[in-house]
């Protein structure tokens, strides 16, 4: 599986844009980039995922670098409730096996 | 609503005493798949199945069990559970085919004593 590399953690104040970064240099041509994300004591949750092209839906923005190497979730405006463990994933929707690869993912603080 | 739901949501129980854990979705996905979470491993997929009848291994299937007779149920089955399967376990499931976006279940916490 291809890797994926996140900072560890990451602050913010509330009402402040986030930008969690996410490096993923050997993606390839067919993977496409998820994020997921995990409040405390739930399960994994689905925010957003994208190709090539940048993406936006109601929870957050998804802005993917040119060459695919890199890219970015745009929290806009964080709120308590978004701090989470935010995981960045590779995936394809080849194969018989929809498996995600987490990683340690970013714990995202958020400051009132 | 839509939803992955887990039974129990937490358990304690003693070494090679057999348990199931259930998992139920309401959305018709025919993808589902079990994974636990430990402390600097993250999580890891136990299990998965396709369909009805089709199921394979993730990465750490020792020990574990699991069956689906029906498409909205995929229980896990620990047969002589040990401390080392020690673990919070989710429920995933998504429906096959595109860009699977999989719904997670709240979580069941194990212990194993």
């Amino acid at each position: 599986d291809a890797k994926t590399t996140q900072p560890n953690s990451m602050e913010s104040n509330e009402e402040e844009p986030v930008h969690l970064p996410c490096n993923h240099s050997t993606i390839s041509g067919t993977d496409y980039i998820h994020w997921y994300r995990q409040l405390p004591s739930q399960g994994p949750e689905y925010v957003i995922h994208g190709l090539t092209s940048n993406v936006n839906n109601r929870m957050a923005s998804l802005a993917i670098a040119e060459d695919r190497k890199s890219s970015t979730l745009i929290l806009h405006r964080a709120t308590l409730r978004d701090a989470a463990v935010y995981y960045c994933i590779l995936g394809n929707s080849g194969g018989s096996n929809y498996k995600l690869t987490f990683g340690k993912g970013t714990l995202l603080t958020v400051n009132p | 609503e839509a939803q992955v739901t887990q039974n129990p949501r937490y358990l304690i129980t003693v070494t090679g005493k057999k348990l199931t854990v259930t998992c139920s979705q309401n959305m018709n996905h025919e993808y589902m798949s079990w994974y636990r979470q430990d402390p600097g491993l993250g999580l890891r997929q136990i299990y998965y199945s396709m369909n009805v009848e089709v199921t394979d291994k993730g990465d750490v299937p020792e020990g574990y069990k699991v069956s689906r007779k029906e498409k909205r149920n995929f229980p896990l089955i620990l047969e002589s559970p040990s401390p080392n399967q020690t673990s919070l376990y989710f429920c995933a499931s998504s429906l096959a085919g595109g860009i699977p976006r999989s719904i997670f279940g709240p979580g069941t916490r194990l212990t194993v004593l």
